[in-house]
């Protein structure tokens, strides 16, 4: 079955600098890749996807990249603010059915 | 639109008791899947239903098994409950399943003493 390898699993950024989150998959009949943002005591909630179909995708300072030949896709937020500290879960899933396999995830603190 | 609804938010059990816990979807929505969290494990898929039927099942024992209504809310049961269940359990729903948006309920927190 599909495994989610998650990096770094801490990751501690000065406000306004960039962070890196990086993801590899093992199936590569997977074709969706969300990104899902839970903060302390809240409810994951996505914050971007990405299709096999598509390289890259960028919403505000929040992009997605993937590399469907390596097996692996990035979160890149630039201009870290606060209320970004949150911890953050990769995951990998195909069309049919709702099998979600997600990463151990990334515990975000932006420092003021 | 209402959110995705579980109950309750919080369970205190001991071990061997069994446990039932609820979602209602967001209204519209056909699919709902479940998923155990913790600290060390992180979201562990547990099964999806779509239209009252058990579409996917993640590696979970048999204790671990749910239901469907025809108004799409669903129900988790876990019996026999051992230490190592105690965990924050999400269900999420989204309008058709498959590779799309999943909207998350606020968990139910269950602790097995």
């Amino acid at each position: 079955g599909e495994n989610v390898e998650q990096h770094p699993s801490t990751l501690s950024v000065q406000e306004g600098d960039s962070a890196v989150i990086k993801c590899t998959y093992s199936d590569s009949a997977s074709n969706y890749f969300p990104w899902y943002k839970q903060e302390l005591g809240k409810r994951p909630q996505l914050i971007i996807d990405i299709r096999s179909n598509v390289g890259e995708k960028k919403d505000q300072r929040i992009a997605v990249t993937l590399n469907k030949t390596a097996k692996h896709f990035s979160l890149h937020i630039t201009e870290t603010q606060p209320e970004d500290s949150a911890v953050y879960f990769c995951a990998a899933s195909m069309d049919y059915g709702q099998n979600f396999v997600f990463g151990p995830g990334t515990r975000l603190s932006v420092l003021p | 639109k209402a959110g995705v609804t579980q109950t309750p938010r919080y369970l205190i059990k001991t071990r061997g008791q069994q446990v039932t816990l609820s979602c209602s979807p967001i209204s519209g929505h056909r699919s709902v899947s479940w998923y155990q969290q913790t600290p060390g494990q992180g979201l562990q898929f547990l099964f999806e239903y779509f239209s009252e039927t058990q579409r996917n099942k993640g590696n979970f024992p048999g204790r671990f098994s749910g239901r469907q209504f025809s108004n799409s809310r669903s129900e988790m049961n876990v019996s026999t409950l051992e230490l190592g269940d105690s965990a924050l359990y999400l269900c999420a729903s989204s309008q058709s399943g498959g590779a799309e948006k999943l909207f998350f309920g606020s968990g139910t927190q269950l602790s097995v003493l």
